[in-house]
């Protein structure tokens, strides 16, 4: 069974751009969550969604937004790009909505300049 | 909402030594604990979880414990070899309602020869 993917692997921006970033998870999960990765913060819960619909969301501003499509893969969208907006995306997967436990794909490495 | 806190930081052990990590939970209802193992430059793996109604649980080389009354949990590696080197994650979640996982600060293993 193949694993999340996660595309693309590095996205450079600069700043007040917009980035969207893909993520197909583990054949027959259904939820999928966002997390953002940095030396500083470490990893931090972007949000969560399933059935289409977010279920949990993470203490980040509005410019962080996502959606999930019906075949359940999902993606992420940050607008207004800033330089502290550089990380590691990483999406994780589990079979059901609060499900664990999660596995996570390779990620999406974005830098800012 | 849920904290962790993870000690130590960093970690050196010789090869064959024994290494533990520790965390500490805020939430008395998280029910949840994995661990995740991240090389540079990959995917966090999941490498053992516990539920809360288990005291412990292993796997081969690895154990974690789970003492709920005290709100922390452990990540014990026996036998320890070169390729345990890596930074491990302990997390915290609370299933069923939610697939977000609270994530402690991470620790940096190093197995010597």
């Amino acid at each position: 069974k193949a694993g999340v993917t996660q595309t693309p692997r590095y996205l450079i921006k600069t700043r007040g751009q917009q980035v969207t970033l893909s993520c197909s998870p583990i054949s027959g999960h259904r939820s999928v969550s966002w997390y953002q990765q940095t030396p500083g913060q470490g990893l931090q819960f972007l949000f969560e969604y399933f059935s289409e619909t977010q279920r949990n969301k993470g203490n980040f501003p509005g410019r962080f937004s996502g959606r999930q499509f019906s075949n359940s893969r999902s993606e992420m969208n940050v607008s207004t790009l800033e330089l502290g907006d550089s990380a590691l995306y990483l999406c994780a997967s589990s079979p059901r909505e609060g499900g664990q436990p999660q596995h996570f794909g390779d990620g999406t490495r974005l830098s800012i300049l | 909402g849920e904290n962790v806190e993870q000690h130590p930081s960093t970690l050196s052990v010789q090869e064959g030594d024994s290494a533990v990590i520790k965390c500490t939970y805020s939430d008395s209802a998280s029910n949840y604990f994995p661990w995740y193992k991240q090389e540079l430059g990959k995917r966090p793996q999941l490498i053992i979880d516990i539920r809360s109604n288990v005291g412990e649980k292993k796997d081969q080389r690895i154990a974690v414990t789970l003492n709920k009354t005290a709100k922390h949990f452990s990540l014990h590696i026996t036998e320890t070899q070169p390729e345990d080197s890596a930074v491990y994650f302990c997390a915290a979640s609370l299933t069923g309602t939610a697939s977000k996982l609270t994530f402690g600060t991470g620790t940096r293993l190093q197995v010597t020869l």
